[in-house]
């Protein structure tokens, strides 16, 4: 089984912290990818990853980056954490080049609340 | 860009019965994906059903079944016998060949089975 897991199912923070969300898959997939989660706007990305090192801008990259040091793992980072930042975060990983599959595998997800 | 509209936020259905979630979606793209997924009030996003553009057949998954009109731009989701257990939310998610993998969701239409 492919198994996404997130550090935190639940995290709390106040404006203006550093905020790193975590996130590791077991199934040496190349892709990986961060969305925010908000009622009425489904799943947005913020992030992708096609490698290690590398990245690419999603739709709302605003306010976030990200690292990925190593294949199995791809962070989130918040700067400098906003409360219009309160929402669930979800990583997924899913194979590159592979069309037959193309499915994208979901870790539990963070609801991160910013005071 | 692509755009997926799910234009049911909630929807409720007996047991035993079956419901049609409605998902659209616009592209210029002709070789594509389109995906539903499901996520339970446990959060863990799951993939339900899979359908390439490229196929005419409609994809089946068990009690699963989607309605692909690629002239209408349409993507509808059958579930028969609704079970206690198909309770959720369901996404819609359009996924082009050309796009590195990147999957556009829709907004998420909650199912409630009533007993």
């Amino acid at each position: 089984d492919v198994k996404v897991t997130q550090s935190s199912r639940y995290l709390v923070k106040r404006t203006g912290e550093k905020v790193f969300l975590e996130c590791v898959q077991d199934m040496d997939h190349e892709n990986m990818f961060w969305y925010r989660q908000d009622p009425g706007l489904g799943l947005r990305l913020i992030y992708f990853s096609y490698d290690v090192k590398m990245k690419e801008k999603g739709d709302i990259p605003e306010g976030y980056s990200v690292s990925r040091e190593k294949k199995e793992r791809f962070s989130l980072i918040l700067e400098s954490a906003s409360t219009n930042q309160t929402s669930m975060y979800l990583c997924a990983s899913s194979h590159s080049f592979d069309r037959i599959s193309y499915e994208q595998y979901f870790g539990p997800g963070t609801r991160l609340t910013v005071t | 860009a692509q755009t997926v509209t799910q234009s049911q936020p909630e929807m409720s259905v007996q047991e035993a019965e079956t419901v049609t979630l409605s998902c659209t979606y616009d592209t210029s793209e002709s070789d594509y994906y389109l995906f539903w997924y499901k996520q339970p009030p446990s959060r863990q996003m799951i993939l339900v059903i899979r359908q390439e553009a490229y196929k005419q057949q409609n994809a089946t998954e068990n009690r699963f079944s989607v309605n692909f009109q690629k002239a209408a731009k349409s993507f509808s989701l059958k579930i028969s016998d609704s079970q206690l257990g198909d309770a959720a939310m369901y996404f819609c998610a359009y996924g082009g060949v050309q796009g590195a993998q990147k999957l556009v969701f829709g907004q998420g239409t909650r199912l409630t089975i009533n007993p």
